[in-house]
C-alpha cells in the first residue's frame, strides 16, 4: 500500500492519560500535515512540516499537544493529559513540494477518551 | 480570516438526479485554491476538484462540474446522473497560495445520500 498510513485506526484511552499516533506519508513527500475533525465537521488545521521542520501551528494545538518528524520521514502527534474534548477524528496528510492541492489523506486515527 | 461556508447540511436525492452542492467562502487574499473532497464512510478524504482564484472558466469532468464565482465568492459543485457510490459527506475547502499551501479550510460539508 503506497498511501498514506496512520496507526492506530482506533483509540480509547480514560480522561488523562497519553496518547500518541503515527502517521507514514506517502514516500518522498516532503510536507506532512495534521488535521483534527470532530463529529459533524469539516476538518482543522493543526500543523504541518516540512522535511523534519514543524512550520506553522495552530492555535488549536494546546501545550497538551506535540507533534514531530524527527527525520522527515514519519511523524508522530502526541497528546499529554487527554481530557473529553480531544475525542475526534486525527488526520494526516501529505504531498509533494510546490504540489498545491495535491495532498493525500491517510484514514485517520479516531480518539476516544472516556 | 480564511472561512468555508457549507449551508446544506444534508441532500437526499434518488438515482440519476443531478445534485448541486453549494460552497461560499471568505478571504482577504488575492490568489487562493478552492477544492472539493469527497469523505466516504472510510473516512479517508479524496480530492475531487481543485480551482485557482484567477481562473474563473467552470468544467465539466466526467459526471462532475463547478461553477466558480469570485463576485459572490462562491464554488458550487454539480455532481449529474448521481448513483448510490456517489453517497459521502462532500467538503469544500479553501488554501493560501505561498509558503502555506495544502494548509486547508474546510467547510462544515454537506452529506449526501443517494437512494437506489
Amino acid at each position: 500500500d503506497t498511501g498514506v498510513s496512520q496507526n492506530p485506526r482506533h483509540k480509547i484511552t480514560k480522561r488523562g492519560q497519553n496518547v500518541t499516533f503515527r502517521c507514514d506519508p506517502i514516500s518522498e513527500h516532503n510536507r506532512l500535515y495534521w488535521y483534527r475533525q470532530t463529529l459533524g465537521q469539516g476538518p482543522e488545521f493543526l500543523t504541518y512540516f516540512q522535511n523534519e521542520a514543524q512550520l506553522e501551528k495552530s492555535r488549536l494545538l494546546s501545550d497538551r499537544f506535540s507533534a514531530e518528524r524527527p527525520k522527515g520521514s514519519f511523524s508522530t502527534l502526541e497528546i499529554q493529559r487527554t481530557e473529553q474534548g480531544d475525542s475526534a477524528m486525527y488526520l494526516c496528510a501529505s504531498s509533494l513540494p510546490g504540489r498545491v492541492g495535491e495532498a493525500f489523506f491517510g484514514q485517520g486515527t479516531r480518539l476516544t477518551v472516556v | 480570516a480564511q472561512k468555508v461556508t457549507q449551508a446544506q447540511t444534508e441532500i437526499s436525492v434518488v438515482e440519476k438526479e443531478d445534485v448541486t452542492l453549494d460552497c461560499v467562502y471568505e478571504t482577504r487574499d488575492t490568489t487562493y485554491y478552492l477544492f472539493w473532497y469527497k469523505q466516504p464512510p472510510s473516512g479517508e478524504l479524496v480530492f475531487l476538484i481543485r480551482r485557482n482564484s484567477f481562473d474563473e472558466q467552470n468544467e465539466i469532468s466526467g459526471r462532475y462540474s463547478w461553477n466558480f464565482q469570485k463576485s459572490t465568492s462562491s464554488f458550487n459543485f454539480t455532481i449529474t446522473a448521481s448513483q448510490v457510490v456517489d453517497s459521502a459527506v462532500y467538503f469544500c475547502a479553501l488554501s493560501e497560495a505561498g509558503r502555506n499551501f495544502n494548509k486547508f479550510y474546510f467547510g462544515s460539508g454537506t452529506k449526501l445520500n443517494v437512494k437506489p
